[in-house]
């Protein structure tokens, strides 16, 4: 896994609004997809791991989706929150090998 | 449960200064990692550990070093610091290893500012 890409780079939405973003990823030697979400001054937390082609994971307002053979990935939040305000990581993995996105950094304005 | 601690939080060194980046970790797990994150660039792996006694390159390892003093600890060495180097450095650790579904536990980072 050599190139992660996300994609936009930044946004800004209004409270309420639905959004989503894209990581895409080499599909060759893949394992598994993570997405961390990482507030400005804290440490990268934990969202999801997927390993499926397919595969859906949910968590309250926010989703993902993975297309191994494609090689993309989509993070959906329903009706964003202020809270949801921050950048947004995904990290496929080999079996022996992690490469981090450069991130979606999301703001959501009151 | 403190998770994965880091310090110091800030420090600013002098061209050619070195120092030490402590990360300590109190949730039994085996791998630990260090990481560089840059502006408009995703972390970058510095060196891991996956295990005590043994450590491996990552990245970008040049111009550090690292040690895996017992399971717990996994600290970063700046020899000879470089402007270069001014970065926000993480920790993170994981039970198993680097790669597969193993989820990455990650420290609060040091931000360093080389002169």
């Amino acid at each position: 896994i050599l190139n992660v890409e996300q994609s936009p780079q930044s946004l800004h939405v209004q409270e309420g609004d639905s959004t989503n973003f894209t990581c895409s990823f080499p599909s060759s030697n893949f394992y598994a997809l993570h997405w961390y979400r990482w507030e400005t001054a804290k440490s990268p937390e934990a969202l999801f791991v997927m390993t499926l082609n397919g595969d859906e994971k949910k968590k309250g307002r926010i989703s993902a989706t993975l297309n191994t053979k494609e090689g993309y990935s989509y993070l959906y939040i329903k009706g964003s929150q202020p809270e949801d305000s921050a950048t947004y990581l995904c990290a496929p993995t080999s079996y022996d090998k992690v490469i981090f996105g450069p991130g979606t950094s999301l703001s959501v304005i009151p | 449960n403190a998770g994965v601690t880091q310090t110091p939080k800030f420090q600013v060194l002098k061209t050619g200064q070195s120092m030490t980046l402590q990360c300590a970790q109190d949730m039994n797990h085996n791998s630990m990692y260090w990481y560089r994150q840059d502006p408009g660039m995703g972390l970058r792996l510095i060196y891991y550990s996956a295990s005590e006694g043994t450590t491996d390159k990552g990245e970008v390892p040049n111009g550090y070093n690292v040690s895996r003093l017992n399971k717990r600890e996994f600290s970063l060495r700046l020899e000879s610091a470089a402007p270069s180097q001014t970065s926000v450095y993480f920790c993170a650790s994981s039970e198993q290893g680097l790669g597969g579904t193993d989820t990455q536990y990650f420290g609060p980072g040091t931000r360093l500012t080389v002169l």
